[in-house]
């Protein structure tokens, strides 16, 4: 079964603070790929990040950094010295190779509503 | 940067119409997406396209819902029989390859139905 798990439905922090928004999957697919997307209030879906599965190293753009671990199928997102401009919804999603074929369909997470106060 | 394009970005439609939405994906695109969310909710898979077929969909993906690709340039989405529950914000998306490039997602459209 393929799933992914945001457990933070919610999280508020203020300006300048570091914040980590958690992101647990399931899958039984040894290639799969890992997302973040970012949606701000005016609804866009906004690509972060494509992670695959064989690349465990962790990645760092900027204020943002990616966390994959195998070992506890996570691949958290952190964002250092937070911004207001920061403040969406933030969803992890997978993507799997699928059968007879590929596909690409994404599976989302339910997103993690991220606050950043001024 | 080239982007992809939905028309229109809200739509409001009584309950049994039939609606359209529209898409331009990106010309280098070869697979073509529909995924929607409902208000608050997550974003949830619809239906996958290449080659001019369908080559995946889910089971919100029923008989009232129709892909196509008419000219090579626009990718619709048609719902024949708007019900309550169809009302969302639909996301086109496109990809250059399966599994090695990530999506890119339009604006959304709004459908709200009445």
């Amino acid at each position: 079964a393929q799933k992914v798990t945001q457990a933070q439905t919610e999280i508020s922090v203020v300006e300048k603070e570091d914040v980590t928004l958690d992101c647990v999957y399931e899958t039984r697919d040894t290639t799969y790929y890992l997302f973040w997307y970012k949606q701000p209030p005016s609804g866009e879906l906004v690509f972060l990040i494509r992670r695959n599965s064989f690349d465990e190293q962790n990645e760092i753009s900027g204020r943002y950094s990616w966390n994959f671990q195998k070992s506890t199928s996570s691949f958290n997102f952190t964002i250092t010295a937070s911004q207001v401009v920061d403040s969406a919804v933030y969803f992890c999603a997978l993507s799997e190779m699928g059968y007879g074929g590929a596909t690409n369909k994404l599976i989302f997470g339910t997103g993690t509503l991220l606050a950043v106060q001024p | 940067e080239p982007e992809v394009t939905q028309t229109p970005s809200h739509q409001v439609t009584q309950m049994g119409q039939e609606v359209i939405l529209r898409c331009v994906p990106i010309s280098n695109h070869l697979y073509f997406y529909w995924y929607r969310q409902i208000l608050g909710q997550k974003v949830e898979f619809l239906v996958s396209f290449y080659n001019n077929e369908i080559s995946e969909k889910s089971e919100i993906f029923d008989d009232q819902f129709s892909v196509e690709r008419p000219d090579g340039s626009n990718f619709t989405l048609k719902i024949r029989s708007t019900k309550l529950e169809d009302s969302a914000m639909y996301f086109c998306a496109g990809s250059r390859g399966p599994m090695n490039t990530e999506a890119f997602f339009g604006q959304g459209t709004r459908l709200t139905v009445v």
